[in-house]
């Protein structure tokens, strides 16, 4: 079963720092591109950051550059973000997305499946 | 960066009824754009990508449609368990932009 589980949100002060991450399952995860992607309470979803399936290349949306770095451990089958200076903005349900197809394979992507997300409040 | 502008923000419909969610970018993009369908306390799920293609399970009567900046999600009759929220994104490019949302409503 195609699976990715996400860990390590909770409460947290402005400020501070967290690291979430992201164990998938069921698939060739060094084959896959992945995001993370973030949807606050009660809004839309907001795309944060995605990494190569080797880890080469990696971008961020403006508002967490600077402060999140996405990596991975491809021999772990584990997706992190290591978030930095949270502020209030940052609270939201972070989703781990696997992007398919894999490396070489086609030319549309999507983003599928979805975790169920790792929820980070961010409050003094 | 890509912008994805997303409509109605919300509409309100009867089980039966046809139902059309537009999205439009802000510049062409052939045809990568995805529709994904959200549920109260869930996560999304990919409903269409590539404008058009329909992943395996998911019914026939939602079909996409578009290429270049205007595209369209089409519920052909809608069901008691399509009550829920859809979002467009494109994977053109980095920044990976989804649209606003549209809430789909019992009317």
């Amino acid at each position: 079963q195609v699976q990715v589980v996400e860990s390590g949100g909770g409460v947290v002060q402005p400020g501070r720092s967290l690291r979430l991450s992201c164990v998938a399952s069921g698939f060739t995860f060094s084959n896959h591109a992945m995001h993370w992607v973030r949807q606050a309470p009660g809004k839309g979803l907001e795309w944060v950051a995605v990494t190569s399936y080797d880890g080469s290349n990696k971008y961020y949306a403006d508002s967490v550059k600077g402060r999140f770095t996405i990596s991975r451990d491809n021999s772990n089958n584990t997706l992190y973000l290591q978030m930095n200076s949270l502020n209030t903005g940052d609270t939201a349900l972070y989703y781990c997305v696997r992007e398919s197809p894999p490396y070489g394979s086609g030319s549309y992507s999507w983003f599928d499946p979805w975790g169920q997300g790792t929820l980070v409040i961010v409050s003094s | 960066d890509i912008q994805m502008t997303q409509s109605p923000s919300s509409l309100s419909a009867s089980v039966g009824d046809r139902v059309a969610i537009t999205c439009r970018a802000s510049r062409s993009i052939s045809g990568f754009v995805n529709w994904y369908q959200q549920k109260p306390g869930k996560a999304p799920k990919l409903l269409v990508s590539g404008a058009s293609s329909l992943p395996s399970g998911v019914p026939s009567r939602f079909s996409g449609s578009g290429s270049g900046t205007d595209f369209t999600l089409t519920i052909s009759s809608l069901q008691p368990e399509d009550f829920a929220t859809y979002f467009c994104q494109q994977s053109y490019h980095s920044p990976y932009a989804f649209g606003q949302g549209t809430k789909v409503e019992v009317k």
